[in-house]
């Protein structure tokens, strides 16, 4: 079985300011790697994605994420935040049974 | 276009009251799934069809029923509705492992 553990509920950070949203998973066997977001009042819209190659994964709204094997991690990062960026980001795992497995969440909360 | 679209997306039950959920997607997609989406618990399957007559358990499908009659549409069904049912329903399709498309979600109180 596998899961998704998002370490950080909420985090908040003000304007301009970069952030890092912790994403750990477990699975015995590989797997592939997403981050989605979700603003309020909406569905989940896909912001990355980590299949294979480069640990390194560029996103929509300059959003990045690196793969980590060893720490089984897959952290997602931006620079410079906007007070756009407020809404929850989920971190997802998918293997071959056809079902992704999503974390509890984060909540990024931008301030002015 | 429309993409994955649910109806309704606001609905409230009295407990033991039955009522189905609609999904329809207009992108071709063989893979469909239910989620439901409660505080703190990220997002949780429910059930979910690989193709046109085809369903799925998930993880939590106890109390849930599905029907894939048409490729396009993927219905979810409660017999005898619960509070522990209250949530915020999300339907979603696919093509590409792990690549999915959301309706915009279906919020469901039970009293």
């Amino acid at each position: 079985a596998q899961s998704v553990t998002q370490l950080d509920s909420q985090v908040p950070v003000f304007e301009e300011a970069p952030v890092e949203l912790r994403c750990n998973y477990s699975s015995s066997v590989s797997v592939y790697l997403f981050w989605y977001v979700q603003y309020p009042n909406q569905g989940l819209q896909l912001l990355l994605k980590y299949l294979s190659g480069s640990t390194l994964v560029k996103g929509i709204n300059g959003f990045e994420a690196e793969f980590n094997k060893s720490q089984t991690s897959f952290h997602l990062r931006k620079p410079s935040v906007h007070i756009s960026d407020t809404a929850e980001y989920f971190c997802a795992v998918y293997n071959a049974g056809n079902m992704l497995t999503f974390g509890g969440g984060t909540r990024l909360m931008v301030k002015p | 276009n429309a993409g994955v679209t649910q109806t309704p997306k606001f609905r409230v039950l009295k407990t033991g009251q039955s009522m189905t959920l609609l999904c329809a997607q207009d992108m071709n997609h063989e893979y469909m799934y239910w989620y439901r989406q409660d505080p703190g618990m990220g997002l949780r399957l429910i059930h979910y069809s690989v193709g046109e007559g085809t369903t799925a358990k998930g993880e939590v499908p106890d109390g849930y029923n599905v029907s894939r009659l048409k490729k396009q549409n993927f219905l979810l069904g409660l017999e005898s509705a619960a509070p522990s049912q209250t949530s915020v329903y999300f339907c979603a399709s696919r093509w590409l492992p792990g690549e999915l498309f959301f309706g915009e979600g279906s919020r469901l109180t039970v009293l």
